[in-house]
């Protein structure tokens, strides 16, 4: 069955950086672009940045670009998302999750999975 | 950015009713909207995307509608594993964007 395992939060100082793993099952990794989401507490979603199947493309949310950047391994089906000059307000839960990649774009997120929870704190 | 609008932000409702969520963009969208399902504590659930196709087992009570920049979600006859928050969200155009959620409460 699909699976999609989030790793790698945990507590970081301001200013530090933290690599977050998303590990990939159960479907043909190379046919899914890969999402990242976060929530922080209490608040809404908010979309974070997308990887292409292929890894051709690659779009940021702008209140992370420029700190944050996506990247994937087809031969161990993972999606990392390197996390610098991390701030407060970047504390949440990041969701990755996979979106189907065809026709030359890649569409809605449609797989989740559980999420790894981040706290920015001094 | 495409702004994305949900109404009403929470309703209560009881077991068996039907309730409609509202969801606007800014801008013409084609019909790249999908909508999501929120228990608490829980990661989100697909439901819908292209504005109406249900995604894979999911129950047939979940139904969308809209076109352009006006979209509709709804369940008919509520069940205690409905009352979560709902969100919508556009993947026409990047940064994708999503709605503000709409807190379904008993």
């Amino acid at each position: 069955q699909v699976q999609l395992v989030e790793s790698g939060g945990g507590v970081v100082q301001p200013g530090r950086s933290l690599r977050l793993s998303c590990a990939a099952s159960g479907f043909i990794f190379s046919t899914y672009g890969i999402h990242w989401v976060r929530q922080a507490p209490g608040k809404g979603l908010e979309w974070v940045t997308l990887i292409w199947n292929d890894g051709s493309n690659k779009y940021y949310a702008d209140s992370v670009k420029g700190r944050f950047t996506i990247s994937r391994d087809d031969s161990k089906n993972t999606v990392s998302l390197q996390m610098d000059s991390l701030r407060v307000e970047d504390t949440a839960v990041y969701y990755c999750a996979r979106a189907y990649c065809g026709g030359g774009r890649c569409y809605e997120p449609n797989y989740w999975g559980q999420g790894t929870r981040v706290t920015v704190s001094s | 950015d495409i702004q994305m609008t949900q109404s009403p932000s929470s309703l209560s409702a009881s077991v068996g009713d039907r309730v409609t969520i509202t969801c606007r963009a800014s801008q013409d969208i084609n019909n790249k909207l999908a909508w999501f399902q929120q228990r608490p504590g829980k990661a989100p659930k697909s439901l819908i995307y292209g504005a109406s196709t249900l995604q894979s087992g999911v129950p047939s009570k979940f139904s969308g509608t809209g076109s352009g920049t006006d979209f509709t979600l709804t369940i008919s006859s509520l069940q205690p594993e409905d009352f979560a928050t709902y969100y919508c969200q556009q993947y026409e155009r990047y940064p994708l964007t999503f709605g503000g959620g709409t807190k379904v409460e008993i």
